[in-house]
């Protein structure tokens, strides 16, 4: 079945650029995702791509994919202390309904 | 800004009670989720929901499961008897359907344990 996979944790100081990694092996994937949660809260659509684009660009967030190695990375540029949270890789197909499957999120830890 | 909302926040119940979650998706969307995530484990996928009808369901979504939206804007989800391996966040989303399926939203959960 589809598989979602990253890293843990990333500890990185204020003002430095974060960059969390994401892989998956559905080669069918049309929609990768990243979510955000905050402790106690729900999940927050951050940005998505579509698996015909190679990167996307929010503000502050890129979003690079690699399909042919079926990869995928956000960089978080600045990063400030409001950024501390747990992101989640998803992905999804088109079809009759968005079922995505996550990975197993990775906790970023800003510090000072 | 539009949002998924979910009730309870918190619901602490008995093994083999029923529970009932409640969801309240975003007005003009047409497709409804269920997903769970035990702690300190991965979102999973539970059940979709379209057109008064169910689209497509996991493995985890057994007879002990069901959905239903009641009316125009409420969305549950039934759990007959709970087990202790029940105990999770329930999270329900919503999205506009095909051709927009990438914009899919989630509420805060509705944290369910079962003692």
């Amino acid at each position: 079945g589809e598989d979602v996979e990253q890293s843990l944790f990333l500890s990185v100081r204020e003002g430095d650029s974060s960059v969390i990694n994401c892989t998956y092996t559905d080669s069918s994937s049309t929609y990768l995702y990243w979510y955000k949660q905050e402790p106690g809260a729900g999940l927050q659509l951050l940005t998505y791509i579509f698996s015909n684009m190679d990167m996307k660009q929010d503000q502050r967030l890129t979003v690079l994919l690699n399909k042919k190695d079926k990869h995928l990375s956000l960089r978080i540029a600045d990063t400030q202390t409001g950024d501390s949270a747990i992101y989640f890789c998803a992905e999804g197909t088109t079809g009759t309904a968005s079922k995505l499957t996550f990975g197993t999120g990775t906790r970023l830890q800003v510090t000072l | 800004e539009p949002e998924v909302t979910q009730t309870p926040s918190h619901q602490v119940t008995q093994m083999g009670q029923e529970v009932i979650l409640r969801c309240v998706p975003i007005s003009n969307h047409l497709y409804f989720y269920w997903y769970r995530q035990i702690l300190g484990q991965k979102v999973e996928f539970l059940v979709s929901f379209y057109n008064n009808e169910i689209s497509e369901k996991s493995e985890i979504f057994d007879d002990q499961f069901s959905v239903e939206r009641p009316d125009g804007s409420n969305f549950t989800l039934k759990i007959r008897s709970t087990k202790l391996e029940d105990s999770a966040m329930y999270f329900c989303a919503s999205n506009l359907g095909l051709g927009r399926t990438g914009e899919l939203f989630f509420g805060e959960g509705s944290r369910l344990t079962v003692l």
